[in-house]
């Protein structure tokens, strides 16, 4: 059974830094693009980065370029999003998703980043 | 604003048919096969229904179908049920600088 789990949310304050991280199990990690997606709350989805097999391509969305970089260890089975100079409206529900056929196929139930003074 | 345009409320009865729209240009839906749809029911996890534009991943009723002309994409659910009622999310692949967008999402209510 395909699992993503999703920790590291949190309390920040404006400016500062987390780092999620999603466990994957139950499927070769190794062999699938993966994303991370969020949605702030009572709000839609919105697509942030994602990441290639390797780790040799990532791509963001513009509002988070130069703030959060996208990174995977194969041999963990991991995900992770570093997210630097956080902004009120980084506050969001993120979600980390396995990609398939250029779509998100399976998705974690999210880590909560709320981000206030 | 969502890139993609999506109705914010659809509903319908039960057994009926409706169908969910999503207008984006020809640099994302009109211009790739890469049209996707989400249905979420509250406090869950998305849940992938549709794929390029008209496929269905193993587990999805039959009942949730998928189409595109022009710049539209298109959800239809036939034979509507209460477990349909949720908000229904589309997604392309764009040729932006941001490569994934999302619609706004559109709330369906079963009457």
């Amino acid at each position: 059974e395909v699992q993503l789990v999703e920790s590291g949310g949190g309390l920040v304050q404006p400016g500062g830094s987390l780092r999620l991280s999603c466990a994957a199990s139950g499927f070769t990690f190794s062999s699938y693009w993966m994303s991370w997606v969020r949605q702030a709350p009572g709000k839609g989805l919105e697509w942030v980065a994602n990441i290639k097999q390797d780790g040799s391509e990532k791509y963001y969305v513009d509002s988070v370029k130069g703030r959060f970089t996208i990174s995977r260890d194969n041999a963990k089975n991991s995900l992770y999003l570093q997210m630097n100079s956080l902004r009120a409206e980084d506050t969001a529900l993120y979600y980390c998703a396995r990609e398939y056929f250029w779509a998100r196929e399976y998705w974690g139930q999210g880590t909560l980043v709320t981000v206030s003074s | 604003q969502s890139a993609l345009t999506q109705p914010a409320s659809v509903s319908g009865s039960p057994g009926q048919s409706i169908t969910i729209s999503c207008t984006g240009t020809s640099s994302d839906v009109g211009g790739y096969n890469y049209v996707s749809w989400y249905q979420q029911h509250p406090g869950k996890a998305p849940k992938l229904m549709i794929y390029e534009v008209s496929n269905r991943p193993s587990g999805v009723s039959n009942r949730f179908s998928g189409s595109k002309s022009g710049n539209t994409a298109s959800l239809t659910i036939s034979g509507l049920q209460a477990e349909d009622e949720a908000d229904y999310y589309c997604s392309s692949y764009t040729s932006s600088s941001t490569p994934w967008v999302f619609g706004g999402g559109t709330k369906l209510t079963v009457l």
